[in-house]
């Protein structure tokens, strides 16, 4: 069964810092990967997907996020954090072609001033 | 993208009661979900919302507790039925044509007392 690790429950930055959230996967097929970002309050945004190709993917609010397969990853990375990036981010796995996603626990952000 | 209007967004409710959560979406979209997302978890899939005929349940979820209505390609609901305090969760609904390509609604935070 397909599985979705989120490593780090929280993690805090200064804003202008990098910020590399990590994310590991297991499923059997070729993943479509998902990243989404949740705002407190708020539904789920999605921030950028891959499904095949380039494996470095970009997307909005200067996200990007690199699939590794011998890694089993797909890392999202932005290279300066803003104040209003602060949010819950959930990396998500795709179960083929029932388009049904398996969602890691999510990692909290806290940018400092 | 589709917009997604998901309502209430918030309730608390006695137990052994019912509560009934909607979503309408501004376009027709083929695919429509829901999700669960308990307290510092993660979301989970409680079922994929047919047009229809009878929506298709993930494991550990029935009809009789999460009867859902996908009357047309727009519209949905989720009932969550005699409510015990252990179903206090966000829920949310999401929806999208092929591909992946889902949005959320802003979810519906339920308290159980």
């Amino acid at each position: 069964a397909q599985s979705v690790t989120q490593p780090d429950i929280h993690i805090t930055v200064s804003e202008g810092a990098s910020l590399e959230l990590r994310c590991n996967y297991s499923y059997g097929a070729t993943p479509y990967l998902f990243w989404y970002v949740q705002s407190p309050g708020q539904g789920l945004q999605l921030l950028l997907k891959y499904f095949s190709g380039d494996t470095l993917v970009q997307g909005i609010k200067g996200f990007e996020a690199e699939f590794k397969r011998s890694q089993s990853s797909f890392n999202l990375r932005k290279p300066s954090v803003h104040w209003s990036d602060a949010a819950e981010y959930f990396c998500a796995v795709g179960r083929g072609s029932n388009y049904k996603l398996t969602f890691g626990k999510g990692t909290l952000l806290t940018v400092n001033p | 993208s589709a917009v997604i209007s998901q309502k209430p967004s918030r309730d608390i409710c006695q137990r052994g009661t019912s509560l009934t959560i909607q979503c309408q979406v501004d376009s027709q979209v083929t695919m429509m979900f829901w999700y669960r997302q308990q307290p510092g978890q993660s979301l989970t899939l409680i079922a994929t919302a047919n047009q229809g005929s009878e929506a298709t349940y993930e494991s550990g979820f029935v009809i009789d507790k999460f009867p859902i209505s996908r009357p047309n390609l727009t519209f949905s609901t989720l009932t969550v039925s005699n409510m015990s305090p252990e179903d206090s969760s966000i829920y949310l609904c999401s929806g999208g044509t092929g591909n992946y390509g889902y949005t959320f609604g802003s979810g519906t935070r339920l308290t159980v007392v």
